[in-house]
């Protein structure tokens, strides 16, 4: 079952813009991950951000989580051509040692 | 450099054959996890092992196998059973053993499986 529902699913900007993606889940959570993942690749992890936590940073990413209405969002400032990949959040409910991934956002970053 | 290998990179699959894809790290993580990715498509869990010796189905492990006789290796069967094994796959490890999934996981760059 996907726990995550990305929006929007694709998403085109011009290098220099900021690029923002959310998450919505169903049930409740114990943290949440966000994945970036190259065409033909695997995914590579971004940052983490815990139920008790409201905001993080790592360089050029600011991560939100908002667990009464379910949701995360993901910022990348001042975006690269590099940054074109597809972005998944991830949900993890503290039960078991897995992880529910979402459907995904197409981030595609032109010159 | 520690990192997770899988292979071959591009797999094909007669009717009525079983597949094996292989995934070995060198990490030193206990989880280990398979997920199937559709085209345009997120992750499904196919079967996650949290320690040698034992393994849990995911949410898709009709069709598949798995053995964990090994820390470093998480052989995946994609028997014959599965009618419609063309996918991405995709194998991942984590640090914890049991119950905590606060952790990322690393992933391999996955096989793509078709059918001939």
């Amino acid at each position: 079952s996907q726990q995550g529902e990305e929006d929007p699913q694709a998403l085109s900007i011009q290098e220099g813009e900021n690029a923002t993606m959310n998450c919505s889940y169903k049930t409740s959570i114990n943290n949440l991950q966000w994945y970036r993942q190259n065409s033909g690749r695997g995914l590579v992890h971004l940052i983490l951000i815990r139920s008790n936590e409201r905001e993080k940073h790592s360089g050029r990413l600011r991560v939100t989580l908002d667990t009464s209405k379910k949701s995360s969002s993901l910022l990348i400032t001042a975006s690269r051509a590099a940054d074109t990949a597809s972005y998944f959040c991830a949900t993890g409910t503290g039960t078991a040692s897995k992880l529910t991934f979402g459907t995904g956002t197409r981030l595609q970053v032109t010159l | 450099d520690g990192g997770i290998t899988q292979s071959p990179k591009y797999l094909f699959r007669k009717e009525g054959q079983n597949v094996t894809l292989s995934c070995e790290q060198n990490l030193n993580h206990d989880a280990m996890y398979w997920y199937r990715q559709d085209p345009g498509q997120g992750l499904r869990l196919i079967y996650y092992s949290q320690i040698v010796n034992d393994f849990q189905k995911g949410d898709i492990a009709e069709g598949y196998s798995v053995s964990r006789e090994k820390k470093e290796s998480f052989p995946l069967t994609v028997t014959s059973a599965q009618k419609n094994p063309t996918a991405f796959y995709l194998c991942a490890s984590s640090i914890p053993g049991q119950g905590a999934d606060d952790q990322p996981q690393h992933f391999g760059d996955g096989t793509r499986l078709s059918i001939l």
